[in-house]
């Protein structure tokens, strides 16, 4: 089993519309979450991370369930820029600072 | 951004040649790392390093190796290049500060072609 595992997609959305995404980690020692954003053929960048009180920036909520081990990505009100992979990352307690990333769920935004 | 640069950006090469790429900060952090992206694989670490000459292996090492003489150069060699090794290569760069983790910020990419 993955230790971070996400649905590839890819999740096919109207402009305008609400699209959540959902990711599952293995690990119950896992200290730190974060979701971070890869356009094609570029670098992943930090997108927001994810606090256990749950977090919001502009259009996109991020939320964290411990219990069931599971962190979630609301996009609202899509916009075509958000076409994009959203890889799940974590960080399980380790010496070297490391974070697991998931195999990443890319979204495509249709006008 | 966070200065971080790696080069080539691309390269071709043939196999059994050694290959080394090129990580550059200007950030002064502490921990740097090599990843590969692989279609179907997603981001997986090769090699890691948290100090000058402190170095550890990830979870797909064979073939690679890596040097960091000062801060901020992190160099990862292929010792002679395979097929298997044509992939896209990031470095990141993080910092860690007690209980708070700030994720990483990435380079550009290399991308290496094996032939």
């Amino acid at each position: 089993r993955k230790e971070v595992e996400q649905d590839p997609g890819p999740f096919n959305v109207p402009e305008g519309a609400t699209v959540a995404f959902n990711c599952t980690y293995s690990n119950s020692a896992s200290q730190s979450f974060f979701w971070y954003r890869q356009d094609c053929r570029k670098e992943p960048k930090l997108l927001m991370s994810v606090y256990s009180s749950g977090n919001e920036d502009g259009r996109f909520t991020a939320q964290l369930n411990r219990a069931s081990q599971y962190i979630s990505l609301l996009i609202r009100d899509s916009k075509l820029s958000d076409s994009a992979t959203y890889l799940c990352v974590v960080k399980i307690n380790n010496a070297g600072n490391m974070l697991t990333f998931g195999g990443g769920t890319r979204l495509m935004v249709k006008p | 951004d966070a200065g971080i640069t790696q080069s080539p950006r691309h390269k071709v090469t043939e196999t059994g040649t050694p290959v080394t790429l090129r990580c550059h900060q200007t950030e002064n952090h502490r921990y740097m790392y090599w990843y590969r992206q692989d279609p179907g694989h997603g981001l997986r670490l090769i090699h890691y390093s948290y100090g000058v000459k402190d170095t550890d292996k990830g979870e797909v090492s064979d073939g690679y190796s890596v040097s960091r003489s000062k801060t901020e150069d992190f160099l990862l060699t292929l010792e002679s290049a395979t097929s298997s090794q044509t992939s896209v290569y990031f470095c990141a760069i993080s910092e860690f500060s007690g209980a708070v983790n700030y994720g990483y910020t990435f380079g550009s990419g290399t991308r290496l072609t094996v032939v």
